[in-house]
């Protein structure tokens, strides 16, 4: 399977659940990044690792946590979410961020709601 | 400003050109994007500029730079129903380990 696949595509999930959201690249890719997509606003980045190595917390609450286990998957663990974290969740990856043009690769998202 | 700044809606009629604006924040910013996201989708690259290059073509597509303003306008030429989807203008902060930044996206709408 080539790009970038996220899943579960959809979830639900009460203000106490613990979920995560996957994402996996298989384009040989070696930076990882998860954004927040919420109706109306900018894309907001949320995580950046390179080569398994966070290099950007962008002042996330702490009740999401990335894990970056290789350079090919990267995870958000969700924990006592709030409805205002109901969004569209985007991972994307690219060759190191700081070299040439950085072109992005985005999965399709998983919409996340926060009953 | 802080943010990247794009209008949220542009219609236009089935065959007319569009064109999408953009303000970006940083005048350093090495490289310029737009990307575009159809319903149910991630956002997928649609083209990007160089920041040393005031214009760049790709069949239907011209992007226009404009350093001095920190402008970015996308124009497609007899634009499709096909075309319909939003669209997202990003920055590239090389000051920040190049990560990029991105506007709220403008939802373009062809009718027939």
């Amino acid at each position: 399977e080539t790009g970038v696949t996220q899943t579960p595509r959809h979830l639900v999930m009460g203000m106490t659940n613990k979920k995560s959201l996957k994402c996996e690249q298989h384009l040989g890719h070696n930076a990882m990044y998860w954004y927040k997509q919420s109706a109306k606003k900018p894309l907001e980045l949320m995580f950046v690792y390179n080569f398994k190595e966070q290099t950007e917390n962008n002042s996330v609450p702490s009740r999401f946590s990335p894990e970056c286990p290789n350079s090919s998957h990267l995870f958000l663990h969700l924990h006592t979410l709030q409805p205002e974290d109901s969004a569209l969740y985007l991972c994307a990856s690219s060759q190191p961020a700081d070299v040439g043009a950085n072109v992005l690769t985005f999965g399709a998202g998983s919409r996340l709601t926060v009953l | 400003g802080e943010d990247v700044e794009q209008s949220l809606f542009l219609s236009v009629r089935e065959g007319d050109s569009s064109v999408i604006n953009c303000t970006y924040t940083d005048s350093s910013s090495t490289y310029l994007y737009w990307y575009k996201q159809e319903p149910g989708a991630g956002l997928q690259l649609l083209t990007y500029i160089f920041s040393n290059m005031d214009m760049k073509q790709d069949q239907r597509l011209t992007v226009l730079l404009n350093k001095k303003d920190k402008h970015l306008s996308l124009r497609i030429a007899d634009t499709q129903t096909g075309d319909s989807a939003i669209y997202f203008c990003a920055e590239r902060w090389d000051n920040q380990g190049g990560k990029l930044i991105f506007g709220q996206g403008t939802e373009l709408s062809v009718k027939p």
